[in-house]
């Protein structure tokens, strides 16, 4: 079966524009989580959602926002964007909630210049 | 808060040599814990998963992880490297009972050296 699909592979924006990522999870898969991969601090949690509903979210400014949708598709938004936010977006999905182990995709390479 | 150490940033090894990636995580609940794999230009994989039950867990590509509780260890093993092995491996937990998210180790690059 089809992996997790991440769209675009690759992305450059300028500082100040918002940029749109999104995440098709396994196929009956219905939990979707974010994480930010930078090489100084790793991999942070951004927010997971469950059934189009936000069930936790990371230490991040109100700029990074997500939503799911009902088929479980994911989309992750980032706001007014500064060259801080230049990173690897990883996009994880689960069958259920309860973390008993994710299935990532490639990631989404974003740089802000 | 949950957190989880990875001791070495970098370990190279000698190809056919056996090599253990350290993972401590600091914890007073019940936990679960996994081990993911990064190749470059990649996503994570995983690689195993402790749950519950038996501390010593079997992964995919011979890799083998030891819970040890009495420690907060869990530790990555594999007997003999190969080449495809170099990737970046990641140490994560999470807490059992209830919803908890997964926090990651800042990893640990094993180059195989030939």
């Amino acid at each position: 079966k089809a992996g997790v699909t991440q769209t675009p592979r690759y992305l450059i924006k300028t500082r100040g524009q918002q940029v749109t990522l999104s995440c098709s999870p396994i196929s009956g898969h219905r939990s979707v989580s974010w994480y930010q991969q930078t090489p100084g601090q790793g991999l942070q949690f951004l927010f997971e959602y469950f059934s189009e509903t936000q069930r936790n979210k990371g230490n991040f400014p109100g700029r990074f926002s997500g939503r799911q949708f009902s088929n479980s598709r994911s989309e992750m938004n980032v706001s007014t964007l500064e060259l801080g936010d230049s990173a690897l977006y990883l996009c994880a999905s689960s069958l259920e909630l309860g973390n008993y182990g994710y299935t990532f995709g490639s990631g989404t390479r974003l740089t802000v210049v | 808060a949950q957190s989880v150490t990875q001791l070495d940033s970098q370990v190279p090894v000698f190809e056919e040599a056996p090599v253990e990636l350290r993972c401590n995580y600091s914890s007073s609940v019940s936990v679960y814990l996994f081990w993911y794999v990064q190749y470059p230009n990649q996503g994570l994989q995983l690689l195993l998963k402790y749950l519950s039950g038996s501390t010593l867990v079997k992964g995919i590509n011979g890799f083998e992880a030891e819970f040890n509780k009495s420690q907060t260890s869990f530790h990555l093993r594999k007997p003999s490297v190969h080449i495809s092995d170099t990737a970046e491996y990641f140490c994560a937990v999470s807490y059992s009972g209830g919803y908890q998210k997964v926090t990651f180790g800042i990893g640990t690059k094993l180059q195989v050296i030939p």
